[in-house]
């Protein structure tokens, strides 16, 4: 079973445009990670931001942590088409580190 | 540097057949890690091994799902007398650190195809 949910399911905007992604989870977590996955192919590591922390950026992306919400947020600023993609997010819980467990994604198409 | 490698990329299988799905990580990485990938769903963990250790194989979905890493790098998981249920994208992926504390790297999968 997926420990987490996305919002929302799937995103079209144009070129230039930001881009918001949430995700929520049921459990405590010792961090979350996003990932994107082209289409067909595996997932990359784009961010992990740990329990302790609120927010992180790597270039044009940033990521928040709610723990009190159980909730987090990936924004992908001046979007570009080569951003296309599915992105997930990922929980380590904080019980059990041994695995993550993904959310159900969210489909971004961006629009040149 | 090279990458988390899968083979075979594609394999397509009759209701019954053994299949035995190959991962070779990223050289020196201690984690290895297999999810099962169904379309359109994000993936679901089917287990862990820490070097030849398998430490957690909970999300094995039945027996006749086995896998192994003898000697802590190349991993093999074999699906005995397959359905088609079991039909799905394999991932596999390495880490530098123990557990899931840190990034996993994953290859680009096999999927799996049973008719």
């Amino acid at each position: 079973s997926q420990q987490g949910e996305e919002d929302p399911q799937a995103l079209s905007i144009q070129e230039g445009e930001n881009a918001t992604m949430n995700c929520s989870y049921k459990t405590s977590i010792n961090n979350l990670q996003w990932y994107r996955q082209n289409s067909g192919r595996g997932l990359v590591h784009l961010i992990l931001i740990r329990s302790n922390e609120r927010e992180k950026h790597s270039g044009r992306l940033r990521v928040t942590l709610d723990t009190s919400k159980k909730s987090s947020s990936l924004l992908i600023t001046a979007s570009r088409a080569a951003d296309t993609a599915s992105y997930f997010c990922a929980t380590a819980l904080s019980y059990n580190t041994d695995k993550l467990i993904f959310g159900t994604g969210t489909r971004l198409q961006v629009f040149p | 540097g090279a990458g988390v490698s899968q083979s075979p990329r594609y394999k397509v299988a009759k209701r019954g057949q053994d299949v035995a799905l190959r991962c070779d990580p990223i050289s020196g990485h201690v984690s290895l890690f297999w999810y099962q990938q169904a379309l359109g769903q994000g993936p679901e963990f089917l287990t862990y091994f820490q070097n030849e250790a398998q430490l957690d194989k909970s999300g094995l979905p039945s027996d006749r799902f086995f896998a192994e890493r003898p000697e802590g790098s190349v991993s093999t998981l074999k699906i005995q007398r397959t359905q088609q249920e079991d039909s799905a994208v394999y991932l596999c992926a390495s880490s530098s650190s123990p557990g899931g504390d840190y990034e996993q790297y994953f290859g680009p999968g096999t999927r799996l195809t049973v008719t």
